[in-house]
């Protein structure tokens, strides 16, 4: 059964500081990974979605980055905005074989201080 | 549609009744999913449609919750016998199908409520 972890639960960062977010999964048969933002009350918003054949994408000042045969992926925003607080979550999405089903970790809330 | 549907936004309801959501999908999209966010906790999986045929059940958590899709379009959540427990944030995604290489869409959920 695939498990996700995201460490830490959360993290406080002054403005202007890089912010780094970590997501670790069990099962290495994924089909591909997936970084989304929840602010509190609405749905999710997807940010970026790495292939399992892709080792990293970015957009904007967002990067991620992904490690299958570790069961890593980390997510880099840089130069952290107070906008950029919300909580952050990872999902896996396994392949056929494992029931294309998509989990998630357990996110990780941000607070960017002004 | 511009984006996933879901009503009501909001549903109070007492113990014992039952609720239905609605998920109105993304135009095109083929594949949908129904998750369950409660206070604190991360998102649970319910179910998934392919589709109006649903190949993964195994997340329902008892007979008393059950789901529809037809026209491979709308789909209904239903949730019988409510109980406490069962209060959260029932989100509704969307993806063009299940394996594929654009990205999930999120609804704003229906925040339910039983007292």
């Amino acid at each position: 059964k695939q498990e996700v972890t995201q460490i830490p639960a959360a993290l406080s960062v002054p403005e202007g500081e890089n912010l780094v977010l970590n997501c670790s999964f069990t099962d290495s048969a994924i089909y591909n990974l997936q970084w989304f933002r929840q602010d509190p009350g609405k749905g999710l918003t997807s940010l970026l979605l790495i292939q399992s054949s892709q080792r990293e994408q970015t957009s904007g000042r967002l990067n991620a980055s992904l490690d299958k045969s570790s069961g890593r992926s980390t997510l880099y925003i840089a130069a952290s905005q107070p906008g950029d607080s919300a909580t952050y979550l990872c999902a896996v999405r396994g392949d056929k074989a494992a029931g294309n089903k998509l989990t998630f970790g357990g996110g990780t809330r941000v607070l960017v201080k002004p | 549609g511009a984006g996933v549907s879901q009503s009501p936004s909001n549903k109070v309801t007492e113990k014992g009744k039952d609720v239905e959501l609605r998920c109105d999908p993304i135009s095109g999209h083929t594949a949908l999913y129904w998750y369950r966010q409660s206070l604190g906790q991360g998102l649970e999986f319910l179910i998934y449609f392919q589709g109006n045929s649903a190949p993964d059940k195994s997340g329902l958590p008892s007979d008393r919750f059950s789901a529809e899709r037809t026209g491979g379009s709308v789909s209904t959540l239903t949730i019988q016998r409510t109980q406490q427990e069962d209060s959260a944030v029932y989100l509704c995604a969307s993806s063009l199908k299940v394996q594929s290489v654009s990205p999930l869409h999120f609804g704003n959920g229906t925040r339910l409520t039983v007292t």
